[in-house]
């Protein structure tokens, strides 16, 4: 089956310390994108990638990484200068050639932090 | 800069009974148009797309929304509320082609 699967389901971690999501899709999609979501709010983009080895800020990429060294590969990495992580992710990718970008999503990850 | 505005945060019906989600977008020109549905702790699924071809749009699980460019609306309806549409709805705007841009959500209830 093709789709998008992001990897813990929930993930817990310490204040000051790293955390790596991972998003993984067999789609062939060209752009992948990772957003945040908190509660009573719509999904906000972090950071977004068109094509292998590059990638755009969005909104809110304060306090986060990302690297695209492979097409099938985005990884987002929640730094400790991120002053508020916990939240729920949301991975996703779409077709760079269609005329409209058609986004699908991943499960999703939901990080705490004490 | 394309937004768009979900009118009701909360929105609740009786199963059976029709189910309408209002949303207003703001553009200065002619937008592609979304609507996603999240389950709770899910991602989320595309409904259906507005991309300038028919006014109305009929999408999955027998959903469907009207582009109504007079009145800058894009509100989703269904004919008959069922138990399994219990979700959290949203209103979307792709201001760029890569790029989306979220309304605030709808939480439909069904009552039984």
């Amino acid at each position: 089956d093709g789709g998008i699967t992001q990897s813990p389901k929930y993930l817990f971690r310490k204040e000051g310390q790293n955390v790596t999501l991972s998003c993984e899709q067999n789609l062939n999609h060209d752009a992948m994108y990772w957003y945040r979501q908190d509660p009573g709010q719509g999904l906000r983009l972090i950071y977004y990638s068109q094509i292998v080895n590059d990638f755009q800020k969005g909104d809110i990429a304060e306090g986060y990484s990302v690297s695209r060294e492979k097409k099938e590969s985005f990884p987002l990495t929640v730094t400790s200068a991120q002053k508020n992580p916990t939240a729920f992710y949301l991975c996703a990718s779409s077709i760079a050639r269609l005329a409209v970008y058609e986004q699908y999503f991943g499960p999703g990850t939901r990080l705490t932090v004490t | 800069a394309q937004s768009v505005t979900q009118l009701d945060s909360h929105v609740s019906v009786s199963e059976g009974t029709p189910v309408l989600l209002r949303c207003n977008y703001s553009s200065s020109y002619s937008p592609s148009l979304f609507w996603y549905v999240q389950h709770p702790n899910k991602g989320l699924q595309l409904l259906l797309k507005y991309t300038s071809a028919a006014t109305l749009v009929k999408g999955i699980n027998g959903f469907e929304a009207e582009f109504k460019k007079s009145e800058t609306s894009f509100h989703l309806t269904k004919p008959s509320a069922h138990m399994s549409d219990a979700a959290e709805y949203f209103c979307v705007v792709s201001p760029e082609r890569e790029k989306l841009t979220f309304g605030t959500g709808t939480r439909l209830t069904i009552i039984p």
